[in-house]
């Protein structure tokens, strides 16, 4: 069966830190991999989304950035954060085949 | 872009009926439906593609309204655990492989 992997589980960093969240599918292959952003009480914001190794699509401008070093990696990074950086990130993956999105325990980011 | 979610909140009594919409102002591929409980990452609950089918899950089923670019999530009799947050993920014919989530219907079942 398929697992979502993400770490850390929880993370306070002060602001101007860098920051990395690492992403691992399990048991797929070649899945559709997505960075979403929940701020407190908030919806989900889509970041990044990847459709394969090296191919990413950001959908809001601003100081992070993703990688997708292996099929079944995927990083989100940032050289310094903001204080409105914090928040609940979540990483999902989808099966080609049956297009459900399935996601990650999430980390939750406080910027001090 | 962002599809519009209705009502924003919603209190019932155990056993009662709710229906929670979604309803999007482009051309839809498909709709995913999904609950979050507090504290917790969402939970994929199902997903309607692009043909106006409608599916079931337990006393939770939803239907897509393809001419009306709308979605509409039923649940039946409902449970204490039903409580929590539902979202309605849209994938858009012109971008599909990208899931834009609505802004939430926050739901509470009492006893």
């Amino acid at each position: 069966s398929q697992t979502i992997h993400q770490w850390p589980a929880t993370l306070v960093q002060p602001v101007g830190s860098p920051l990395s969240l690492e992403c691992t599918v399990e048991g797929t292959s070649n899945p559709n991999l997505y960075w979403y952003r929940q701020a407190a009480g908030r919806g989900l914001q889509l970041l990044f989304y990847s459709v394969g190794i090296g191919q990413i699509s950001s959908e809001v401008p601003q100081n992070l950035s993703a990688s997708r070093p292996q099929d079944r990696q995927f990083i989100l990074s940032s050289k310094k954060l903001l204080l409105s950086d914090s928040g609940f990130y979540l990483c999902a993956w989808v099966s080609g085949e049956r297009y459900e999105q399935y996601f990650g325990p999430g980390t939750r980011l406080t910027v001090t | 872009q962002q599809p519009v979610q209705s009502p924003q909140a919603v209190i019932l009594r155990e056993g009662e009926d709710a229906v929670i919409n979604c309803s999007s102002s482009k051309a839809l591929y498909s709709v995913h439906w999904y609950r979050q409980k507090h504290g917790e990452a969402p939970v994929f609950l199902m997903i309607l593609l692009k043909g106006g089918e409608q599916k079931g899950h337990e006393k939770i089923s939803a239907s897509f309204n393809e001419k009306k670019q709308q979605s509409s999530l039923y649940l039946t009799a409902s449970q204490l655990s039903y409580s929590g947050t539902y979202f309605c993920g849209t994938e858009y014919e012109t971008s599909y492989d990208k899931v834009i989530f609505g802004p939430g219907t926050s739901l509470s079942v009492i006893p």
